[in-house]
């Protein structure tokens, strides 16, 4: 079956300071693959999404970019971080329509 | 106008109840359907699917879709405390091969004992 591993759970970085967050797929192969962020108390935002290995399409402009190395897996990153960067981040992969979330990272940023 | 439109709740029911969650939609070509229930701090986790109108049922939980109405809704029979979350509505028109899905905002239900 499929799984997908995200880490860590909670992070608290000071303003200005670089992110990376991970995430793998096991179980499947050529997934595609997804970003989102949650805000308090907002819906999901849909931040990058990845059809394949070094194919990365971003839907929101902002501080934060992504890459995607290997088959199953996708990264996270920012080079300085801003208060607005602060929520809860969650990696996801898709097949058949259907979309499945990891369990996410609280990132605070201070 | 947004997209998909849920209301936020919160939604406070007594254990037992029937609860009725829904969203509506303005974009007539959506045609897949999701309900996703998330706890707090955890990823959502995938409750029902539905492709275009209909009903389906699986347990205590019964997803509807009216397309002409452009209205979905959740109903959970026999509410548990265990039920207590926030529900998400999620649809796509499947134009793309990506996955990509329009989220409501999310409804916070509490199943009080």
């Amino acid at each position: 079956s499929q799984t997908i591993h995200q880490w860590p759970a909670t992070l608290v970085q000071p303003v200005g300071s670089p992110l990376s967050l991970e995430c793998t797929v096991e179980g499947t192969s050529n997934p595609n693959l997804y970003w989102y962020r949650q805000a308090a108390g907002r819906g999901l935002q849909l931040l990058f999404y990845s059809v394949g290995i070094g194919q990365i399409s971003s839907e929101v402009p902002q501080n934060l970019s992504a890459s995607r190395p290997q088959d199953r897996q996708f990264i996270l990153s920012s080079k300085k971080l801003l208060l607005s960067d602060s929520g809860f981040y969650l990696c996801a992969w898709s097949v058949t329509k259907k979309l499945f979330f990891g369990s996410g990272t609280q990132l605070s940023v201070l | 106008q947004k997209e998909v439109e849920q209301d936020p709740g919160p939604l406070s029911v007594p254990e037992g109840a029937i609860v009725s969650l829904n969203c509506t939609y303005s974009n007539s070509a959506f045609q897949y359907f999701m309900w996703y229930r998330q706890y707090s701090r955890k990823g959502p986790e995938l409750l029902m699917y539905t492709y275009s109108s209909g009903n389906k049922e699986d347990g205590r939980f019964t997803a509807q879709v009216d397309k002409s109405s452009k209205y979905i809704s959740l109903f959970i029979r026999d509410s548990q405390p265990s039920d207590s979350a926030t529900y998400l509505c999620a649809m796509s028109d499947g134009s793309s091969n990506t996955g990509k899905l329009i989220f409501g905002q999310g409804t916070t239900l509490q199943v009080k004992p």
